[in-house]
């Protein structure tokens, strides 16, 4: 089984811009969940879609948003890009149980953004 | 503020030594994982702990979780050189399904 997917793995841009990152969940995986990661702050949650809703949402600025579509691809998008926006940028799968809780997440490579 | 302390940041030991990671937290977790990340790719999931009390082992690594549920420890018994890599404990917070709460890592180094 194909691991997750995550589009592209490397990308620059500069103040100003916006960005749109793409990731594609192992098959058969319905919650898709978005993190940052820099050296000064680690792993920071983004937020989680499942069923193409927005389940959870982290402390960031509403510059950064998502989507999450019916065959449960999922894209985060960054407008007005600021410097502190530069990281790894990481997706993760999981089945997600009918209860609830926390399944086992499966990470991707990740983004790497650079803002310049 | 950071829910999971992590420590040492840092930690650079010779092969065959033992170590011990440490993941501390004033908060209780429905489960805490434990996850491995190399330059260039993701976290890859090393153990889910989920009962207080509970230890899990996996070849030479020892997991414990503490029984109020707030900490956590990985010890590694006669690291190896491919045991480098930064370590990261991850909490569930019991309100938040599917939100991960991750400690700042250990970039652990075994020299051989």
């Amino acid at each position: 089984k194909a691991g997750v997917t995550q589009t592209p793995r490397y990308l620059i841009k500069t103040r100003g811009q916006q960005v749109t990152l793409s990731c594609s969940p192992i098959s058969g995986h319905r919650s898709v969940s978005w993190y940052q990661q820099t050296p000064g702050q680690g792993l920071q949650f983004l937020f989680e879609y499942f069923s193409e809703t927005q389940r959870n949402k982290g402390n960031f600025p509403g510059r950064f948003s998502g989507r999450q579509f019916s065959n449960s691809r999922s894209e985060m998008n960054v407008s007005t890009l600021e410097l502190g926006d530069s990281a790894l940028y990481l997706c993760a799968s999981s089945f997600r149980l009918a209860g609830g809780g926390t399944d086992t997440q499966y990470f991707g490579p990740g983004t790497r953004l650079t803002v310049l | 503020t950071q829910l999971l302390e992590q420590s040492p940041q840092f930690l650079s030991i010779q092969e065959g030594e033992n170590l011990t990671v440490y993941c501390n937290s004033s908060s209780v977790f429905s489960s805490l994982q434990w996850y491995r990340q190399e330059p260039g790719e993701g976290p890859v999931l090393l153990v889910t702990v989920v009962t207080g009390g509970e230890v899990k082992k996996l070849k030479r690594l020892t997991f414990q979780f503490g029984d109020a549920r707030k900490d956590s420890s990985l010890h590694i018994t006669a690291a190896q050189p491919g045991d480098t890599g930064l370590y990261l404990c991850a909490g569930a917070q019991i309100q938040g399904a599917q939100k991960l709460v991750f400690g700042q890592g250990t970039r652990l180094t075994i020299n051989p």
